[in-house]
């Protein structure tokens, strides 16, 4: 069975360019969650979906960031536009169930220059 | 609103050695509590879970308890090996909600 799998692995930018993150949840799950961690600080909930339903977007920093699962397989993640503060490592999680341990993938490096 | 320590922040021992890391939370509403591991580079693996009404979980060498009513959890780890070495990191799902809240992290390393 195939992993949580995202894309790209590492992403340079300038400050004001547009990235996109994706993920590829494992199939068959329909939890899929975005996580956070900027340097030196712990890992922070972004936002959750259930299918292509977004369940809980508390944790988005501000309207920059733009989530989608469109078909409720595949989710995208867009920052537009990029600020340094944005930096960071970004991960994406699966679950079939809410009781069951998350698998996750092994992240977006983004800089932001 | 949900903090969660990790205490040692890292720690350093010697091959064959159990060791304790220690994750406490300041709000016991909680509804599951996972420990994760993490190798540089890599994402996270998930080791146990622990559901609100459970009191431990133990898979292999491992073994997690939880004590709600203390806002504590601790994850033993037994006759250590250097394959152990690893940043270690306590999430905690309040009641109600679908996240987890992250501790910082034990970062672990067993010396062979």
């Amino acid at each position: 069975e195939a992993g949580v799998t995202q894309f790209p692995s590492h992403s340079v930018i300038e400050k004001g360019q547009t990235v996109t993150l994706r993920c590829d949840p494992i199939s068959g799950h329909d939890n899929l969650y975005w996580y956070r961690r900027v340097m030196g600080k712990e890992i922070k909930f972004l936002l959750h979906f259930v299918k292509e339903s977004k369940q809980d977007e508390s944790g988005m920093p501000n309207n920059r960031f733009l989530a989608e699962r469109t078909g409720g397989t595949y989710s995208t993640l867009k920052v537009q536009p990029a600020e340094l503060e944005d930096s960071g490592v970004y991960f994406c999680a699966s679950s079939r169930w809410r009781v069951e341990k998350l698998f996750f993938g092994s992240g977006t490096q983004l800089s932001v220059l | 609103k949900q903090e969660v320590t990790q205490i040692p922040a890292a720690l350093s021992v010697p091959e064959g050695e159990n060791l304790v890391l220690n994750c406490s939370f300041t709000d016991s509403a909680i509804y599951n509590l996972q420990w994760f591991r993490q190798d540089p580079g890599k994402g996270l693996t998930s080791l146990l879970l622990i559901q609100s009404s459970q009191r431990e979980q133990t898979s292999g060498r491992l073994n997690a308890s939880l004590d709600k009513s203390s806002g504590r959890s601790t994850l033993y780890i037994a006759a250590s090996q250097p394959g152990d070495s690893a940043t270690y990191l306590c999430a905690v799902e309040s009641s109600g909600t679908y996240k987890y809240i992250f501790g910082t992290g034990t970062r672990l390393k067993v010396l062979a």
